[in-house]
């Protein structure tokens, strides 16, 4: 199985802020990778797939990056609404994994 | 985007079969190159994918779990359903169906997930 590693598993950040997580997998996955957001008590929702793709209706402030290995979410100018866990989840091959998840958290 | 929602029952006791169901609607699960999955969320942890089903009835599962899953689907219902047998407290979790347009292009559907506790 393919280990997805994310870091850091929690972060504090004020509204405005940039926040960079990012995601290793254990080999290569060329550009399979999706990044999903997760509020309390709700469904995990897509935000980007293919590395870097945005989904129709996700803030252009959301962004990902990266291929291989090592993948990047950058979150600029975070929002009140971005305060959520985010997963990242390879696609490249089975079975299916997600990374542990991060943690946006008000400083 | 289709929607979906999950159901079935919260409780199972031990050694029993879990049986969840998802009806999918907006949309038909025989459409082209669709996949529809099921994924669970062990309480405060991470997300474990489980198995799919492709819209042409092909499924494939998670190893970790294939010696008791099955995914199958309705198509006069516009449904599919997981059975997970033989459940242990281990496999108390929420429970989401979801779909997408090939599998390697992300879940962009996501039902509202269904709590399943295990316990006698």
């Amino acid at each position: 199985d393919i280990q997805m590693t994310q870091s850091p598993s929690s972060v504090s950040a004020i509204v405005g802020d940039r926040v960079t997580i990012t995601c290793r997998a254990s080999q290569g996955i060329s550009r399979w990778l999706a990044w999903y957001q997760q509020k309390p008590g709700k469904a995990p929702k897509l935000l980007i797939s293919i590395a870097s793709s945005l989904q129709s209706g996700v803030p252009s402030r959301f962004s990902g990056s990266g291929s291989g290995t090592d993948f990047t979410l950058t979150i600029n100018n975070l929002q009140p609404e971005d305060f959520a866990t985010y997963y990242c989840q390879q696609a490249n091959s089975l079975p299916l994994t997600f990374g542990g998840g991060t943690n946006v958290e008000i400083k | 985007q289709v929607q979906l929602q999950e159901s079935g029952p919260g409780l199972v006791k031990p050694s029993q079969t879990l049986s969840l169901t998802c009806t999918v609607s907006g949309g038909s699960i025989s459409s082209d190159g669709y996949f529809w999955t099921w994924i669970r969320q062990h309480p405060g942890k991470g997300l474990e994918w489980i198995g799919f089903i492709h819209s042409r009835g092909d499924t494939q599962y998670n190893p970790s779990l294939k010696s008791r899953i099955t995914i199958s689907a309705d198509t006069s219902k516009n449904q599919f359903s997981l059975n997970l047998s033989s459940v242990t407290a281990a496999d108390t979790a929420v429970y989401y169906c979801a779909s997408g347009l090939g599998y390697s292009s992300g879940w962009n559907s996501w039902g509202q997930g269904a709590l399943v506790t295990v316990s006698s």
